[in-house]
């Protein structure tokens, strides 16, 4: 299993650039997320799936879109790059029991730098 | 405010020391994670917490719910536990995850 994987690892983008960074999992996990890590900060939740067909915000989606149209993907979509959109950007899949998210399995990041 | 807070913020040891890294949260939870993130930047889920204690090696992981605090033990520190240690809760209502902002722990030989 290649587990979680992410592209790109890096990315520049200029002000008011979109793109889509992409996230894809093996594990036929339900539950799939989306975190910015910023400098003194903890990582922070943008969107999350509990499953093909179904997303949420999380405490930062301002700025942000996500879609989950299988199992295995979930690419988050920046429409119109800021700088205060630079930052290093997690994909994360667990499995999903109803109720309760078990383990989470991290891929390797994504640095984005917005000039 | 921070719903997730850890201590200390940064911790030097030396090799073979034992390390305690505290994390206290202030919602109510279904579940608590440690994790690890390597200086490279990837993150490893090391222990997954509801009740109680769980060790896996040199690793001890405990959690008082009525209390709302959790520690990471390291017995027998080693040059390779230096990371960044998050603490991690999934709050009991909704379905989201909450960071603690990490200790980094730096062990000299």
């Amino acid at each position: 299993n290649a587990g979680v994987t992410q592209t790109p690892k890096f990315q520049v983008l200029k002000t008011g650039q979109s793109m889509t960074l992409q996230c894809a999992q093996d594990m036929n996990h339900e539950y799939m997320s989306w975190y910015r890590q910023d400098p003194g900060m903890g990582l922070r939740l943008i969107h999350y799936s509990v499953g093909a067909g179904i997303t949420d915000q999380g405490e930062v989606p301002n700025g942000y879109n996500v879609s989950r149209s299988t199992t295995e993907d979930f690419p988050l979509r920046l429409l119109s790059a800021a700088p205060s959109q630079t930052s290093v950007y997690f994909c994360a899949s667990s499995p999903w029991q109803g109720t309760t998210a078990d383990t989470q399995y991290f891929g390797p990041g994504t640095r984005l730098t917005v000039l | 405010k921070n719903e997730v807070e850890q201590s200390p913020q940064n911790l030097t040891a030396q090799e073979g020391e034992f390390i305690t890294i505290n994390c206290s949260y202030s919602v109510g939870i279904s579940a608590l994670h440690w994790l690890q993130q390597h200086p490279g930047g990837g993150i490893v889920s090391l222990f997954m917490l509801s009740s109680g204690k769980k060790k896996h090696g040199r690793l001890i992981a405990t959690i008082n719910i009525q209390e709302k605090h959790s520690s990471l033990h390291i017995t027998a520190s080693h040059p390779r536990d230096s990371a960044v240690y998050i603490c991690a809760v999934r709050r009991n209502t909704g379905n989201q995850f909450y960071f603690g902002t990490g200790t980094s722990l730096t062990v000299i030989p």
